[in-house]
């Protein structure tokens, strides 16, 4: 089983619908992250959260949310969605290294949503 | 701001070929780079990572140099095989007051013909 998993895999969706994605991990990692994906702009940090308690704002925040509900799950919303939030969205986990900087992060195998 | 490009944007080669990908990044203060690879569908698999006071790292066939001075890292692929067929990620981390963050490239996206 992977070790960090994304639902939905794909979702069409249209203007001003909320939609959640989720992920879900088993690393026992406490650090998660979400980004996304956009050709010829590489991957951008929406939001991190470095523990239960912590969320913090990435790059381009807005029009998004998240929810840390365990050590193992971090999910996203969009609470009303816009045609140029169409991109791919990955989740990714990290432990903690020497002096309290990230490890090596592993993704999920992405969401890739539609909103029309 | 740190900015990191990768060049060329797309490459094809024939199986068996040594091949260079090139990344460069703006502000040489960062903690480490890593190289990563994507596959559809697939997401991110982390391939190597080099710390700031490293000059290279080599994992089977792989080698990534980094020269943090000139702001450059190069990922060497050698006798390379379809299966290497990808789109290759660098990213560099980037300490800040509040933490850090990994930052990407564009991506190369790589052929290997049989």
């Amino acid at each position: 089983d992977a070790d960090v998993t994304q639902t939905p895999r794909n979702r069409i969706t249209k203007t001003g619908k909320r939609i959640m994605l989720e992920c879900s991990q088993t690393k026992g990692h406490d650090r998660m992250y979400w980004y996304r994906q956009d050709p010829g702009l590489g991957l951008r940090l929406i939001y991190y959260s470095f523990d239960v308690k912590d969320i913090n704002k990435g790059e381009i925040s807005d029009g998004y949310s998240v929810s840390r509900q365990a050590q193992a799950k971090f999910s996203l919303s969009l609470e009303s969605a816009i045609p140029n939030q169409t991109a791919l969205y990955f989740c990714a986990t990290s432990g903690q290294g020497g002096w309290g900087i990230t490890d090596t992060q592993y993704f999920g195998p992405g969401t890739r949503l539609t909103v029309l | 701001k740190q900015e990191v490009t990768q060049i060329p944007a797309a490459l094809s080669v024939p199986e068996g070929e040594n091949l260079v990908l090139n990344c460069s990044f703006t502000d040489s203060a960062i903690y480490n780079l890593q190289w990563f690879r994507q596959d559809p569908g697939k997401g991110l698999t982390s391939l190597l990572l080099i710390q700031s006071s490293q000059r290279e790292q080599t994992s089977g066939r792989l080698n990534a140099s980094l020269d943090k001075s000139s702001g450059r890292s190069t990922l060497y692929i050698a006798a390379s095989q379809p299966g290497d067929s990808a789109t290759y990620l660098c990213a560099v981390y980037m300490i800040y007051n509040q933490g850090g963050k990994l930052i990407f490239g564009q991506g190369t996206e790589l052929s290997v013909k049989p």
